[in-house]
């Protein structure tokens, strides 16, 4: 089984910087990853972090801590596109993808 | 690479009939394909786990003979929404195991009315 928490909603200015926060409890781990999902369409893939420590992709970088059940995406210079919904999954040893509710990122100007 | 096509991407049917969505890797061979539901606000929900020649392993909760999930081939999966109600009004996703366990690649997505 599996429980994965992020926070429901975040608002933040263009052009600044916000942490998406999310921690989970899993029975196996493969893997966590980051999703970005804006409404009507499918997810798509941000970032996977199977090994402790920050991953750095463009303006998104992703962090785990395997022993804290722990993980966060950073969006850095927040652009208007960026408003939609982020999605943290954890794959267990099955392989099956556990997704969190998500969470609402809206971007104001 | 790694392109996954869904059909139809959105589709209205009546109460008591049945609906067909085809999920297809276009560029490469997956054994493995995963269908999800998502309801508005809420996130994905694995429903079924679809391995090509075998029959699919449903999550709990899911019935199996309600939707019916076949992967004939190594490039397609279909699920089948039998006698569909408008409480199975849904997004339905499907996704792909790619060539390393961990990868899966999303479809484009399929709304579903039931009216």
């Amino acid at each position: 089984g599996q429980n994965i928490d992020q926070p429901t909603e975040m608002t933040a200015t263009e052009g600044a910087i916000v942490q998406i926060n999310c921690t989970y409890q899993t029975s196996g781990f493969n893997g966590l990853f980051w999703y970005q999902q804006h409404a009507g369409e499918a997810p798509t893939f941000l970032s996977y972090n199977v090994l402790d420590g920050l991953e750095e992709k463009g303006r998104f970088s992703s962090f785990l801590s395997r022993s804290k059940g722990y993980s966060y995406l950073l969006l850095k210079e927040l652009q208007m596109k960026d408003s939609a919904s982020y999605l943290c999954a954890v794959i267990e040893n099955d392989y099956k993808l556990s997704f969190g509710a998500g969470t609402t990122v809206t971007v104001r100007a | 690479g790694a392109v996954v096509s869904q059909h139809p991407s959105w589709v209205i049917c009546k109460s008591g009939t049945s609906v067909k969505i085809e999920c297809r890797s276009l560029d490469f061979q997956a054994t493995t394909m995963f269908w999800y539901r998502q309801f508005p606000k809420q996130s994905l929900m694995l429903m079924a786990t679809s391995n090509e020649g075998s029959k699919a392993t449903y999550e709990q909760g899911v019935e199996k003979d309600k939707f019916l999930i076949n992967h004939a081939s190594l490039t397609l999966s279909t699920l089948t929404v039998t006698s569909a109600h408008p409480e199975d009004s849904s997004f339905y996703i499907c996704s792909a195991r790619g060539p390393a366990d961990y990868e899966q690649y999303f479809g484009p997505g399929t709304r579903l009315t039931v009216t």
